[in-house]
This record gives structure tokens, C-alpha cells and sequence, in this order.
């Protein structure tokens, strides 16, 4: 099976930088995904990674090294609408289109 | 383009009945993958639909079930409801055949069941 571990809660500063780390397990890695979902609503894409390295997309900037089995997600500039939950999700060669899931980190953004 | 579309938006159901979720894809996009979110599970895997046939399924019991249609609409029905399904139910659509970050999945509003 896989198993995805993300922080719970973080908690940053309007105009700071957070980075939020996800580690994964999983026998056929074919990607990792993550996704912001602010509360109510659906989450949305926000980025890609299946090669090592740094995935740059204007503030927002996500990491993977897959020998490690760990991602971030790096938030910049930090904006009071920042606040949401981010979802780390890993695709498996073995599951198809399956995502799995983390937990989720809630970020809470203070002035 | 618009977006993953899903009805209803709420729902109210009361233990052992029955409910069918629909969700239309986005435009081209042949695959439809459906989730549970819990706040005590979060995002769960339901079952993955393409070409009309079930590609990949998780672990929900068999009250869970899903098909698809010639125009890639999907829908699911979950029959003998229990308390314990109340959840947002969110689909997912993607291309289908893409590879790498072409097989991203978009996700529609979701559709929230309340079982009473």
C-alpha cells in the first residue's frame, strides 16, 4: 500500500514564506501531485512532480526527491487568501489514475 | 472550458435508502475518478471510470457503485445508506490516456451528503 504523511496545521505571517512537506511510501512512484482546497470547496491543482528537482509557478514552487520519498510545497509572499488546506497526493504505477491522498495541512495565514 | 460539473450540490437522506450522484467531465476528458472526503479519513478513492468501464477501484464496500457513460458522464450510487456515509463526494476528471501531467485530475464543487 502507500502512506503519505503531511503536518496537520501550520500556522504563517501574511508576506512570509512556509513550506509545507510531505513524505511518501509507495512501490511504483508515477508522480506526486498537490492540491489547495480552501474550506467548502473543491481542491485545486497546483502543481506536478515526477522528476527530482524544483517546479517553479510564480509564487507557489514544489519540490520532489523521489530516492527520499519527499515533496514540499513552498509558499511565497504569503497572502491572507493563502489560507487553506493542502493536499500532498502521489500516483502509483501499480493503481492506474488512483491518487492517494494525504491528510492534508491547514494553513492559517495571520496578519 | 468549463469545468467539472456534479449534482446535486446538497443532499439529504435518511438511513437505507438509496442516492445517485452525477458528475459530467470536463470537455474531452474520458476518465472520471470519484472520492469520499471525511474529515476523519480525508480524501478516499472510490472507483476510477474510462471508456465506460470501471479501470480501478478502492476499498468501499459493494454499496458503492459507479458507471459511465457514452458521453463520459458519470454517476454513483451508493444503495442501504449508513450514517457513516455523509461526506463531500468530489469527482475528478482527466484525459484518459495522457501520460505524466497531462493525466491531471480536476475536481468539480463536490456533492455533500447528509445521511440522517
Amino acid at each position: 500500500g502507500q502512506n503519505i504523511d503531511q503536518p496537520t496545521e501550520m500556522t504563517a505571517t501574511e508576506g512570509a514564506i512556509v513550506q509545507i512537506n510531505c513524505t511518501y511510501q509507495t512501490s511504483g512512484f508515477n508522480g506526486l501531485f498537490w492540491y489547495q482546497q480552501h474550506a467548502g470547496e473543491a481542491p485545486t491543482f497546483l502543481s506536478y512532480n515526477v522528476l527530482d528537482g524544483l517546479e517553479e509557478k510564480g509564487r507557489f514552487s514544489s519540490f520532489l526527491s523521489r530516492s527520499k520519498g519527499y515533496s514540499y510545497l513552498l509558499l511565497k509572499e504569503l497572502q491572507m487568501k493563502d489560507s487553506a488546506s493542502y493536499l500532498c497526493a502521489v500516483r502509483d504505477n501499480n493503481a492506474g489514475n488512483m491518487l492517494t491522498f494525504g491528510g492534508g495541512t491547514r494553513l492559517m495565514v495571520k496578519p | 472550458k468549463a469545468g467539472v460539473t456534479q449534482t446535486p450540490r446538497y443532499l439529504i437522506k435518511t438511513r437505507g435508502q438509496q442516492v445517485t450522484l452525477s458528475c459530467s467531465p470536463i470537455s474531452g476528458h474520458r476518465s472520471v475518478s470519484w472520492y469520499q472526503q471525511t474529515p476523519g479519513q480525508g480524501l478516499q478513492f472510490l472507483f476510477e471510470y474510462f471508456s465506460e468501464t470501471q479501470r480501478n477501484k478502492g476499498n468501499f464496500p459493494g454499496r458503492f457503485s459507479g458507471r459511465q457513460f457514452s458521453n463520459s458522464r458519470s454517476e454513483m450510487n451508493v444503495s442501504t445508506l449508513e450514517l457513516g456515509d455523509s461526506a463531500l463526494y468530489l469527482c475528478a476528471s482527466s484525459r484518459g490516456r495522457g501520460q505524466g501531467a497531462k493525466e491531471t485530475q480536476y475536481f468539480g464543487p463536490g456533492t455533500r451528503l447528509l445521511v440522517l
